[in-house]
């Protein structure tokens, strides 16, 4: 069974300091690899996905998030956070024939001025 | 402009009635998604349907229906022998592809009284 963890649960940071989610998933074959964005009482919205090539992706908003295979990690970076960034990230793998993403728990980021 | 509606976005009933959430997609996709979000549990997969008139049971589908008649519309009814309704509410939908990308609507947030 495919699963995900992001061990983060909450992580404060200054405004314009560096920002590293980290996230590892569990799947038994090639992964589709995924990074969202959730805002209060809003929906998800894409930042990022890996589906084959180039291990490191560039998303919306100047996050990118490199693909390690041996690790079994889809960190997500950021080289300078901005008070806009503060919101809950999720990590996602999917790749079956069901169509199915399977999540994890949510890392919520808090920034500081 | 394309996208996935979910109808209302604050919705209010009394223990033991049921309840019937909307969601409407113009993005032409075959896939939607019903998921559950609780804090600190991430997304919870509650149904999902890859084609019209078809659709399977997630991993909490117990207290909770849906239809899929239309493509473009997948309603959610939650029942009175869901023991615990009160959640925020996400649906998705995404092309019935292996990349298993998903798009999501603004959400519903249900509480029973």
């Amino acid at each position: 069974a495919q699963s995900v963890t992001q061990p983060d649960i909450h992580i404060t940071v200054s405004e314009g300091a560096s920002l590293e989610l980290r996230c590892n998933y569990s799947y038994g074959a090639t992964p589709y690899l995924f990074w969202y964005v959730q805002s209060p009482g809003q929906g998800l919205q894409l930042l990022l996905k890996y589906f084959s090539g180039d291990t490191l992706v560039q998303g919306i908003k100047g996050f990118e998030a490199e693909f390690k295979r041996s690790q079994s990690s889809f960190n997500l970076r950021k080289p300078s956070v901005h008070w806009s960034d503060a919101a809950e990230y999720f990590c996602a793998v999917g790749g079956g024939s069901n169509y199915k993403l399977t999540f994890g728990k949510g890392t919520l980021l808090t920034v500081n001025p | 402009d394309g996208g996935i509606t979910q109808s209302p976005k604050y919705l209010f009933r009394k223990e033991g009635q049921n309840v019937t959430l909307s969601c409407e997609q113009n993005l032409n996709h075959d896939a939607m998604y019903w998921y559950r979000q609780d804090p600190g549990q991430g997304l919870r997969l509650i149904y999902y349907s890859q084609i019209v008139n078809d659709f399977q049971k997630g991993d909490i589908a117990e207290g909770y229906s849906v239809s899929r008649e239309k493509k473009e519309s997948f309603p959610l009814t939650v029942t009175s022998a869901q023991k615990n309704p009160t959640a925020f509410y996400l649906c998705a939908s995404g092309p019935r592809v292996l990349y298993n990308e998903q798009f999501f609507g603004p959400g519903t947030r249900l509480t029973v009284l």
